[in-house]
């Protein structure tokens, strides 16, 4: 198994330009969801998926997007890119929601918007 | 509010020293409580983690954590550290059953003098 893969690595915007973020999981869990990690803030919840067709607002959500439209893929839209998102984004999966369940989180992407 | 504090951002130790990392929450209700490692340019893996029965739970690599649930806090502890437990750890806290509202500390930076 390749567990949480996310492309890009690294990417560089520059302000309004838009892009999408993608992530897969080939452990077939339904959990999904994405983060940004920045200096001093831990890691904090953008949006999360319960299942396919199924999308929820995690803590902070303003300036993305999501859709789950299968199991296996979670993409990540920035629709007009701020030097606010500048971060460190890191997708994660789990078999269901349920908390008893171990987080599987890829190897992140770093994002630069200029 | 829901929150996780980590008091020590940078912690500079000594091979073969103690460890003990600070982790305070503030949740409503019922918690499952987690440390995630995350080694230079790799992603977050879980260390431990507790969710019921005996406070005192061991993980992975010889690290352990106590819940002293009167005192809001799961610390984090290790007896004797490697150079190669060189990383940043991170505390999360989530409810009882929905693992779409962790929350996690801003993170300790753990350096290890050989």
């Amino acid at each position: 198994n390749a567990g949480v893969t996310q492309t890009p690595k690294f990417q560089v915007l520059k302000t309004g330009q838009s892009m999408t973020l993608q992530c897969a999981q080939d452990m077939n869990h339904e959990y999904m969801s994405w983060y940004r990690q920045d200096p001093g803030m831990g890691l904090r919840l953008i949006h999360y998926s319960v299942g396919a067709g199924i999308t929820d607002q995690g803590e902070v959500p303003n300036g993305y997007n999501v859709s789950r439209s299968t199991t296996e893929d979670f993409p990540l839209r920035l629709l007009s890119a701020a030097p606010s998102q500048t971060s460190v984004y890191f997708c994660a999966s789990t078999r269901t929601e349920s908390s008893y369940n171990e987080q599987f989180f890829g190897p992140g992407t770093r994002l630069t918007v200029l | 509010a829901q929150s996780v504090s980590q008091h020590n951002h940078h912690v500079i130790l000594s091979e073969a020293a103690s460890l003990e990392l600070g982790c305070n929450y503030s949740y409503g209700g019922t918690v499952n409580l987690f440390w995630y490692v995350q080694y230079p340019g790799q992603h977050l893996q879980l260390l431990l983690k507790y969710f019921s029965g005996d406070p005192l739970v061991k993980g992975i690599k010889g690290f352990e954590a106590e819940f002293i649930k009167s005192k809001f806090s799961f610390n984090l502890r290790k007896p004797s550290v490697q150079w190669s437990d060189t990383a940043e750890y991170f505390c999360a806290v989530t409810g009882y059953s929905s693992a779409s509202k962790i929350i996690f500390g801003s993170g300790t930076r753990l350096s290890i003098r050989p």
